[in-house]
């Protein structure tokens, strides 16, 4: 079956040092990949996606590459600020119109 | 601005009294799902909706029901809430057809809901 596996948090880190939370995936076909953040006490929200192998998604100066070959699709930040703490989600999508999601890594960024 | 809303945003309800969660959506969107999500857990799908074809999980208890009147809402009903189903509640949306292959998800802000 598809599962998604996401590092363990919550990862802490102080204003302006490099982020990186790894997700490896399993799935059969060709799934769609997607992070999901969930700042607190509200819904998820769609950071990036990438819909095939080698794509690179990003937005607001995260991004995550789309690697065939180790099944992963970590999510980085070159330089976190404080308002960039809550919970990450990863998640695939294999085309049966439901997520399969990771269990979610918190992050705090401390001043 | 598109939206998916959900109310109310805090329901508290007594144990085995039904309570009701409402799910609307400006986005015109075919699918709606319900998600319950757990204190520090992922998001777990309880169905989903694909027009009015109504998607069950295998494992989503019997005490959940929905109904879908029209494309632009959606409800959750609990008929004998627990303590166990004590959690936040999520309402999505998606188009029903893929956009390059992936049917992306628009999530609402939830429903926490206290069962006393």
């Amino acid at each position: 079956g598809n599962s998604v596996t996401q590092m363990e948090g919550p990862v802490t880190l102080s204003e302006e040092a490099f982020l990186t939370i790894n997700c490896t995936y399993t799935a059969t076909g060709y799934p769609s990949l997607f992070w999901y953040v969930q700042y607190p006490g509200e819904g998820l929200q769609l950071l990036l996606k990438a819909t095939k192998a080698d794509d690179k998604g990003s937005n607001k100066g995260f991004e995550a590459t789309y690697r065939k070959e180790t099944t992963s699709f970590h999510l980085e930040k070159g330089s976190v600020q404080v308002s960039d703490s809550a919970v990450y989600f990863c998640a695939l999508d294999t085309g049966r119109r439901a997520l399969t999601f990771g269990s979610g890594t918190r992050l705090q960024v401390q001043p | 601005d598109a939206m998916v809303i959900q109310n109310p945003r805090y329901q508290v309800t007594q144990f085995g009294k039904p309570v009701t969660l409402s799910c609307s959506q400006t986005l015109n969107h075919n699918v709606m799902y319900w998600y319950q999500q757990k204190s520090s857990q992922a998001p777990k799908l309880l169905f989903h909706y694909y027009d009015k074809d109504f998607n069950n999980e295998a494992d989503t208890p019997d005490n959940f029901q929905s109904r879908r009147p029209n494309t632009s809402f959606c409800f959750l009903d609990i008929r004998s809430p627990g303590l166990g189903d004590a959690a936040m509640y999520l309402c999505a949306t998606s188009r029903g057809i893929p956009s390059r292959g992936s049917y992306e998800q628009y999530f609402g802000p939830g429903t926490r809901l206290t069962v006393t």
